[in-house]
């Protein structure tokens, strides 16, 4: 079954302490992504890769970093969370040449508490 | 910079028609998509328009109109399980192409 995976699925944790959060797809993609999911802000985008070992940032990039290592897996690290860092997080991926559609598969999502 | 404007909630009834419009200023402009998520779920892909008109898909239609930066997804046949957030989503290149996303509108379908 194609499918993007997120873990953990729910992550309480405490100001400072690093966390990773991870992300993988079976599709073979090329681009994956990362977006932040808060009331009334829909989604942001945090950074993004085209590739293995390329990497951008997107429109929300503080206090996060991510790594391309594989083709199927994108983690998003936060070195030092904070409390504003508090929000579902989504990863996204999506093949180049998809006939056109542009679409994005999403993860199911991984909602952060940093208290 | 990009923004993208649509209404943040509609409410409707079980077999009604309900349209949702998305307004955008972008630079870059490559087409508009839209995305459907029910409460505690993921985006889920629905359609995408590069061109202007009509693109049917069953029960949902989406619309563009390039010169007046606009789109509608419409929505038929209103069923119980519609009842879910909706996002437009322009993709745009900035040096990259990418996808930028609206605020979402909430559907409420009711019996």
């Amino acid at each position: 079954e194609a499918q993007v995976t997120q873990n953990p699925r729910y992550l309480i944790t405490v100001t400072g302490k690093k966390l990773t959060v991870t992300c993988s797809q079976n599709m073979n993609h090329e681009y994956m992504s990362w977006y932040r999911q808060d009331p009334g802000l829909g989604l942001r985008q945090i950074y993004y890769s085209m590739n293995v070992e390329v990497t951008d940032k997107g429109d929300v990039p503080e206090g996060y970093k991510v790594s391309r290592k594989e083709k199927r897996n994108f983690p998003l690290i936060l070195e030092s969370p904070s409390p504003n860092q508090t929000s579902l997080y989504f990863c996204a991926s999506r093949g180049f040449g998809t006939g056109g559609s542009y679409e994005q598969y999403f993860g199911p999502g991984t909602r952060l508490t940093v208290t | 910079g990009q923004s993208l404007e649509q209404p943040s909630e509609v409410t409707a009834v079980e077999g009604a028609i309900v349209q949702i419009n998305c307004t955008y200023q972008t630079s870059g402009f490559y087409g508009l998509s839209w995305y459907q998520q029910h409460d505690g779920g993921a985006p889920t892909f629905l359609s995408y328009n590069a061109l202007d008109g009509l693109e049917e898909t069953g029960r949902f239609s989406s619309f563009l109109s390039r010169s007046d930066s606009y789109g509608y997804l419409l929505l038929q046949e209103l069923q119980m399980k519609d009842s879910a957030s909706y996002f437009c989503a322009v993709r745009v290149n900035t040096g990259f192409q990418k996808l930028v996303f609206g605020t979402g509108t909430r559907l409420l379908v009711s019996p």
